[in-house]
């Protein structure tokens, strides 16, 4: 069975520009959720979504979106871009979500110039 | 691939001794708890899982402890390799929907 998979796997933008993440989760997970990982705060929970709804949303600014398909595939959107953002955003899947272990892809780090 | 951790607590061990990684967790409603081991350029990896109604729980070359009187969590890795060397973290989460919250991570230098 294929792992969670993440495109691209770096990128590079400038302040200003926005950005769109894919994640594609293991095949039969309902729940995808989006983390933040930077050197000084660590994995920081951006968003989980169960069946193209969003269920659980972190303490980030709305600039941060995300949505997720039918088919349970997810994206992620990083509008009007800020140094701050510059990290790994990693993608997650798991089953039903809850008290489950999640299965993480290897993320898209995104450099912000 | 990704720098994680510059500031993390580091633990250093001989190659074939035991480790043991330290957590502490503040939340008194969570009841599953969970240890991820992270490898440089690539995304966390599950270790072992342990739920609040069990104080210990064994996997291969691994063990989870679990005090939930003073909110302590710890992963013991038994004969430790060079394949070890990586970041831990555990991570926490109440019953329900609710998403797993990370510690910062502890670095596992293994030495040959």
């Amino acid at each position: 069975k294929a792992g969670v998979t993440q495109t691209p796997r770096y990128l590079i933008k400038t302040r200003g520009q926005q950005v769109t993440l894919s994640c594609s989760p293991i095949s039969g997970h309902r729940s995808v959720s989006w983390y933040q990982q930077t050197p000084g705060q660590g994995l920081q929970f951006l968003f989980e979504y169960f069946s193209e709804t969003q269920r659980n949303k972190g303490n980030f600014p709305g600039r941060f979106s995300g949505r997720q398909f039918s088919n349970s595939r997810s994206e992620m959107n990083v509008s009007t871009l800020e140094l701050g953002d510059s990290a790994l955003y990693l993608c997650a899947s798991s089953h039903h979500g809850g008290n489950e272990k999640l299965f993480f892809g290897s993320g898209t780090q995104l450099s912000v110039l | 691939g990704e720098s994680v951790g510059l500031h993390l607590p580091t633990l250093s061990v001989q190659e074939g001794d035991n480790s043991i990684i330290n957590c502490a967790y503040s939340n008194s409603a969570s009841d599953y708890f969970i240890w991820y081991k992270q490898e440089s350029g690539k995304g966390p990896q599950f270790i072992i899982d342990i739920r609040s109604n069990m104080d210990k729980r064994q996997g291969q070359r691994v063990t989870v402890l679990l005090n939930k009187t003073v909110k302590h969590l710890s992963l013991q890795i038994a004969a430790t390799q060079p394949g070890d060397s990586a970041v831990y973290f555990c991570a926490e989460n109440e019953s329900g929907n609710t998403p797993l919250v990370f510690g910062k991570g502890t670095r596992l230098s293994v030495i040959a």
